[in-house]
């Protein structure tokens, strides 16, 4: 079965603080897709980044940076040097290329909360 | 260029009203999908449509039903309002390629009394 974990629930730093945000997912196939999205204060939600399962290179994007690693089944994501701006819900999703749907399969979340 | 649209942002309905959710995208996406959003799970899938005149059953479809006469159009139906449908509502839509990323409306902010 799919499923995606984001075990932090909340995590508050202070500001310029390096802060990395766990995912863990599970699926059987050997394609698929991994996927983080923002959903600041004002309740849109942004696409941050896209990664296929056979690119295990790592992402820098400016303060972002992300490390997917399948021997874990991981797709961390760092942001360094923190903002407020930051602040926001963070959430990890999983698509499957064999359901030829695109459906997402999200984690639970997780809220940063970065103080001045 | 608006992407993906969804109205109403707000509604507050009575136990047993019915009302629909439109979602609207102007960018000739074949994929639309229905999510909920409660705290503390994230979004779930309530349906989805693969192209026009097509739907789907997601993860939590039941007490909805949707529809997609026309491809820009995905509307989500509420026949009979239950308080555990207080929920946020968002619309997303995508390419039908390589598990594109879905581009997502604002939400509607639904309550159920």
């Amino acid at each position: 079965a799919q499923k995606v974990t984001q075990a932090q629930t909340e995590i508050s730093v202070v500001e310029k603080e390096d802060v990395t945000l766990d995912c863990v997912y599970e699926t059987r196939d050997t394609t698929y897709y991994l996927f983080w999205y923002k959903q600041p204060p004002s309740g849109e939600l942004v696409f941050l980044i896209r990664r296929n399962s056979f690119d295990e290179q790592n992402e820098i994007s400016g303060r972002y940076s992300w490390n997917f690693q399948k021997s874990t089944s991981s797709f961390n994501f760092t942001i360094t040097a923190s903002q407020v701006v930051d602040s926001a819900v963070y959430f990890c999703a999983l698509s499957e290329a064999l359901s030829n749907t695109d459906k997402l399969i999200f984690g639970t979340g997780t809220r940063l909360q970065v103080f001045p | 260029n608006a992407g993906v649209t969804q109205t109403p942002k707000f509604r507050v309905l009575k136990t047993g009203q019915s009302m629909t959710l439109l979602c609207a995208q102007d960018m000739n996406h074949e994929y639309m999908y229905w999510y909920r959003q409660d705290p503390g799970m994230g979004l779930r899938l309530i349906h989805y449509s693969v192209g026009e005149g097509t739907t789907a059953k997601g993860e939590v479809p039941d007490g909805y039903n949707v529809s997609r006469l026309k491809k820009q159009n995905f509307l989500l139906g509420l026949e009979s309002a239950a308080p555990s449908q207080t929920s946020v509502y968002f619309c997303a839509s995508s390419r039908d390629m390589d598990n594109q990323p879905q581009h997502f409306g604002d939400g509607t902010r639904l309550s159920i009394l």
